[in-house]
């Protein structure tokens, strides 16, 4: 079975460029969660959603955006990139119920130059 | 943004040694997870815990859900070289919506 995806891997852009980011969810799962790691930390939420409704939202600036598909498939959208998002922004999906276990993707590598 | 007291924040030991690290929150929390992360690699699910006092092993693993629902431990038994990687906690606040808090990571390196 296939586990969470995101396209693409790697990804190079420069300040004030936006860039799109996508995650496929494991089949089944209703619930996708974004995620922004920089380098020597943890992950930091961003986003939440679940059956194409925002369930939650960190504290990130309004630069940040995402939606849901139909097929639960997810897209992350950065306007106007800063040298500060460069990072490995992480998908995890999970069925969304009361244990909200949490299963996550490779993730994307986001290169601002 | 937050993120939980994860310590050690390193560790280095030899082969066939025990390990513990801990997690600690000034805030309770429902759900207490603990992932490994490897290089290139996004976070895998280790081990997950529900209710205060749990006590769950995976293998060598063994983690606990604090009595006071505010801290975790995990331990590590018989370290072998694959067990290198940095290991996450995280937690789901009480009332959160689903959203996961994590530590820092503690990094662990074993010499054969």
């Amino acid at each position: 079975d296939a586990g969470v995806t995101q396209s693409p891997t790697h990804l190079i852009k420069t300040r004030g460029q936006h860039v799109t980011l996508r995650c496929s969810p494991i089949s089944g799962h209703k619930s996708v969660s974004w995620y922004q790691q920089v380098l020597g930390q943890g992950p930091q939420f961003i986003f939440q959603y679940y059956e194409k409704e925002e369930r939650g939202r960190g504290n990130f600036p309004d630069r940040f955006s995402a939606r849901q598909f139909p097929n639960y498939s997810s897209e992350l959208n950065v306007n106007a990139l800063l040298l500060g998002d460069s990072a490995l922004y992480l998908c995890a999906s999970s069925l969304g119920g009361a244990k909200n276990i949490q299963y996550f993707g490779a993730g994307t590598r986001l290169s601002v130059l | 943004g937050q993120q939980l007291n994860q310590s050690p924040q390193s560790m280095f030991i030899q082969e066939g040694e025990d390990v513990s690290m801990n997690c600690t929150s000034s805030s309770i929390f429902n759900t207490w997870l603990w992932y490994k992360q490897e290089p290139g690699e996004g976070p895998v699910l280790l081990i997950a815990l529900y209710k205060a006092g749990e006590l769950t092993s995976n293998g060598r693993l063994t983690a606990q859900f604090g009595i006071t629902r505010k801290d975790s431990f995990l331990n590590i038994s018989a370290s072998i070289p694959s067990d290198v990687g940095i290991y996450f906690c995280a937690g789901q606040p009480q009332g959160s919506q689903g959203n996961l808090i994590f530590g820092k990571g503690t990094k662990l390196s074993v010499k054969p």
